[in-house]
């Protein structure tokens, strides 16, 4: 089984720019979540979207957007760009219903974004 | 105080030794733990969730404290291939993990 997919792996964009960031998740799981990891930090919690609503932010500005589409994929929207976004980009998907909020995460290999 | 803490580190340990991390935690509501494992330039990688009864799994154990707020890891036996970063993670909402800055592991011949 294929587990999380991320597109692209790398991205190079300048200040002000827009960038889409791109990811499936395991199939079968229907949560995804979004994390910005920096150089020499452990991953920063961005969204988390389950069956197609947002069902959490993390302390972002709102230049960060997400949606998650029907078939569970999802992407990251982030717009005006600064050289502070520059960083590894995670998503990772879960299993959990609206019950089971204990199922671990798997991240996909991440989407390195840096800005010039 | 930053939501989880961590040692540290870099532990430098020669193979076969005995390293353990440490972690506290500060939302007293918090509901699961885990320990993920991240290699140079790849992505977190679940390693053991962490119970209150205290959890193995082969070399690895992991224990937590809630009334202190402590989680541990200890790694027995130590191999070259557990050289990498150790991320102390809690789960407080639906879905949101909160990381640890993590604990990078250098294990030498």
């Amino acid at each position: 089984d294929a587990g999380v997919t991320q597109s692209p792996t790398h991205l190079i964009k300048t200040r002000g720019q827009q960038v889409t960031l791109r990811c499936s998740p395991i199939s079968g799981h229907k949560s995804v979540s979004w994390y910005q990891q920096v150089l020499g930090q452990g991953p920063q919690f961005i969204f988390q979207y389950y069956e197609k609503e947002e069902r959490g932010r993390g302390n972002f500005p709102d230049r960060f957007s997400a949606r998650q589409f029907p078939n569970y994929s999802s992407e990251l929207n982030v717009n005006a760009l600064l050289l502070g976004d520059s960083a590894l980009y995670l998503c990772a998907s879960s299993k959990e219903d609206s019950t089971n909020y204990n199922s671990p995460l798997h991240f996909g290999n991440g989407t390195r974004l840096t800005v010039t | 105080r930053k939501e989880v803490e961590q040692d540290p580190g870099p532990f430098n340990v020669p193979e076969g030794a005995t390293v353990a991390f440490n972690c506290t935690y500060s939302n007293s509501a918090s509901q699961s733990f885990f320990w993920y494992r991240q290699d140079c330039r790849k992505e977190p990688k679940l390693l053991m969730s962490v119970y209150s009864s205290g959890n193995e799994d082969g070399r690895f154990t992991a224990q937590l404290n809630r009334a202190s707020q402590y989680i541990s890891l200890l790694i027995r036996d130590s191999k070259l291939s557990d050289s990498a970063t150790y991320l102390c993670v809690v789960r407080s909402g639906y879905s949101t993990l909160t990381f640890g800055k993590g604990t990078m592991l250098l294990v030498s011949p």
